[in-house]
């Protein structure tokens, strides 16, 4: 069965500091991983896909299969980046949630 | 574009009534929908699968009788709770996956019932 973790229900850093939200996932096979973001009031939007390989407002997020991880990072953290994060993984076109890390980011 | 809207967004109703809540995908064809339910402060849950034109898929634990689905165009479905109790009450939210793309789904903006 599939699973994925997000081991952080909340974080806090400060404006400007680095901010690594942690995902880890269980699946036996070759899995799809994205990450969503619920700002506040707002309805849930993708923020990237592994296979996409790209960076969204500063966000990164690096697949590896060894340590079955998908880390969602940024270097400099904004306030704006206040939201709640999910990690999902796809098999077929079922999406499993983690539950959710609530990122806050102080001035 | 990738648009996904929910009807209403809010709704209250007595217990063992019945509420419809609208999926709809406003600039793509969504081959597949899906129906999530969440609780405060909690992840999502997937509450079924639904392909147009064919029956629902449920999760494990969901009521098919109870929550109904209907999938009757590539741009609409809709969720009926049926009998509504207290129980019921929480923030349904449906997400549709575009038919030319890969697994990425695109999120309504969620319904809160509430029942009395």
């Amino acid at each position: 069965a599939q699973r994925v973790t997000q081991p952080e229900k909340l974080l806090s850093v400060f404006k400007g500091a680095p901010v690594e939200l942690k995902c880890n996932y269980s699946y036996s096979g070759s899995p799809e991983l994205f990450w969503y973001v619920q700002y506040s009031r707002q309805r849930l939007q993708l923020l990237l896909r592994h296979i996409s390989r790209e960076s969204i407002k500063g966000f990164t997020a690096d697949l590896n299969k060894g340590e079955t991880s998908f880390h969602l990072k940024k270097p400099f953290a904004q306030e704006e980046d206040s939201a709640m994060y999910y990690c999902a993984l796809t098999s077929g076109s079922r999406l499993t949630f983690g539950e959710g890390t609530q990122l806050t980011v102080n001035p | 574009g990738a648009v996904v809207s929910q009807h209403p967004s809010r709704v209250i109703c007595k217990s063992g009534t019945s509420v419809k809540i609208e999926c709809r995908s406003l600039d793509f064809q969504a081959t597949t929908m899906f129906w999530y339910r969440q609780f405060p402060k909690q992840s999502l849950m997937l509450m079924a699968t639904s392909n147009e034109g064919s029956k629902a898929t449920y999760e494990q634990g969901v009521e098919k009788d109870k929550f109904l689905i209907n999938h009757a165009s590539l741009t609409l479905s809709t969720l009926t709770v049926t009998s509504a109790h207290p129980e019921d009450s929480s923030f349904y939210i449906c997400s549709a996956r575009a038919s030319d793309t890969s697994n990425t789904q695109y999120f309504g903006p969620g319904t809160r019932l509430t029942v009395l």
